[in-house]
């Protein structure tokens, strides 16, 4: 069965300092990759996706993240984190019309 | 072009009860979806409706039900209401909703008391 894993739950990162936000996936056939994020209080809103092509992807709010087959991943980076970043980040994969999520990384920024 | 629209926004209730949830989708859009976010459970797929036909369900019991009106717009409802069923239900729309962007509405937070 498909499935998503983020191995980390929580992450806190000084404001300025680079992120990267991990995610592995299971799926047989090349997958349709997605990070969400979500404000408290708020839905999701798609950062970025990569169904395929050039492996290193750009996203909205200056993250992107980067393919790799071999590995199974789709990391999430930024290279300077904002306050307003502090959020809960999802990395989702496409399966039919569906999205299956992973359990998300909770962010913190220190000032 | 308004966003997608969630009513209500919170919603108490006992067990027992059932309760109907409501989605307004963006403007032309003709998929509609819905999830269920818990803290235990995370974000878990319902079922996702297209020119008011299911085409796609998760695996919940039979309690969860949705439907489609011919103006896109999504009512799920949920009898019979058990503690488990507290949670987030978000609703999110998309043209077409293959594998493309989703729209998320901010959500119907139910507590079942």
């Amino acid at each position: 069965a498909q499935s998503v894993t983020q191995p980390d739950i929580h992450i806190t990162v000084s404001e300025g300092a680079s992120l990267e936000l991990r995610c592995n996936y299971s799926y047989g056939a090349t997958p349709y990759l997605f990070w969400y994020v979500q404000s408290p209080g708020q839905g999701l809103q798609l950062l970025l996706k990569y169904f395929s092509g050039d492996t290193l992807v750009q996203g909205i709010k200056g993250f992107e993240a980067e393919f790799k087959r071999s590995q199974s991943s789709f990391n999430l980076r930024k290279p300077s984190v904002h306050w307003s970043d502090a959020a809960e980040y999802f990395c989702a994969v496409g399966e039919r019309s569906k999205l299956i999520f992973g359990a998300g990384t909770r962010l913190a920024v220190h000032p | 072009k308004a966003g997608v629209t969630q009513t209500p926004r919170y919603l108490i209730k006992t067990r027992g009860q059932q309760v109907t949830l409501s989605c307004s989708p963006i403007s032309g859009h003709r998929s509609v979806s819905w999830y269920q976010q818990t803290p235990g459970q995370g974000l878990q797929f319902l079922f996702e409706y297209f020119s008011e036909t299911q085409r796609n369900k998760g695996n919940f019991p039979g309690r969860f039900s949705g439907r489609q009106f011919s103006n896109s717009r999504s009512e799920m409802n949920v009898s019979t209401l058990e503690l488990g069923d507290s949670a987030l239900y978000l609703c999110a729309s998309s043209l077409l909703g293959t594998h493309e962007k989703l729209f998320f509405g901010s959500g119907t937070q139910l507590s079942v008391l």
